[in-house]
């Protein structure tokens, strides 16, 4: 049961721009980095930021990320088609000594 | 080329065991922890269980006592074998590398069910 709270949603058209929060406890998101993960269906999920805000290999600048206290928001601006997708954060949570992931949210392109 | 490939996936009763395993190739193996999630039908991603290059391993609370982690660094392989399994438990299972996971595998179907 996840402690990373996601909105289930969010939507916008092509090429405008798409905030997702993710929040957490001082135990998780206060505590560690905070990672972001694309997913689309049938597929393996892809890590798409990691260290808060550092864009993996390959990641188009069009995806940002940022963590303030025991939040953290991803951005994805000039939005393209191929973006629908789940996105996920995910952290280490000290309390529980294990790794969380957020309870995702599905971008939809309108 | 970084590969993780899942196997031992299949349908099994609630109650039932069942033990993936996780070829790894491409990358040291021994360097890395390694990690499995799965994502449920219907639900979002779910971190089940990690182990350290030292042997140390880590659960989420769902699975604790009841799934165990392994890892055979010269085989480059990491398992979990899974024992009274619950519906709950249904979804592909992922191998990935690393904290943060970076490389993920295709996945293995795991379904519980009478």
């Amino acid at each position: 049961q996840s402690v990373l709270t996601q909105p289930p949603s969010a939507s916008a058209t092509p090429g405008q721009r798409v905030t997702i929060s993710c929040s957490g406890r001082r135990s998780n998101i206060g505590s560690n980095i905070v990672n972001w993960y694309q997913h689309l269906p049938g597929t393996a999920p892809k890590l798409l930021i990691y260290s808060n805000s550092q864009r993996s290999s390959g990641v188009p600048d069009r995806f940002s990320a940022s963590k303030s206290g025991t939040s953290a928001s991803l951005a994805i601006s000039g939005l393209h088609s191929e973006d629908e997708a789940d996105y996920y954060c995910a952290a280490w949570d000290d309390s529980l000594n294990g790794f969380l992931f957020g309870t995702g949210t599905k971008v939809i392109v309108l | 080329e970084v590969q993780l490939v899942e196997s031992g996936g299949g349908l099994v009763q609630p109650g039932g065991s069942l033990r993936l395993s996780c070829a790894a190739s491409g990358f040291t193996f021994s360097t890395y922890e390694m990690h499995w999630v799965r994502l449920g039908t219907g639900k979002g991603l779910e971190w089940v269980s990690g182990i350290g290059t030292a042997g140390d391993t880590y659960y989420a609370g769902s699975v604790k006592g009841r799934f165990t982690i392994s890892r055979e660094n010269v085989r480059n392989s990491v398992y979990l074998q899974m024992n009274t399994m619950r519906a709950g438990d249904t979804g592909v299972y992922y191998c990935a590398r690393g904290q943060p996971p970076d490389q993920w595998g295709q996945g293995t179907l795991v379904t519980v069910s009478p």
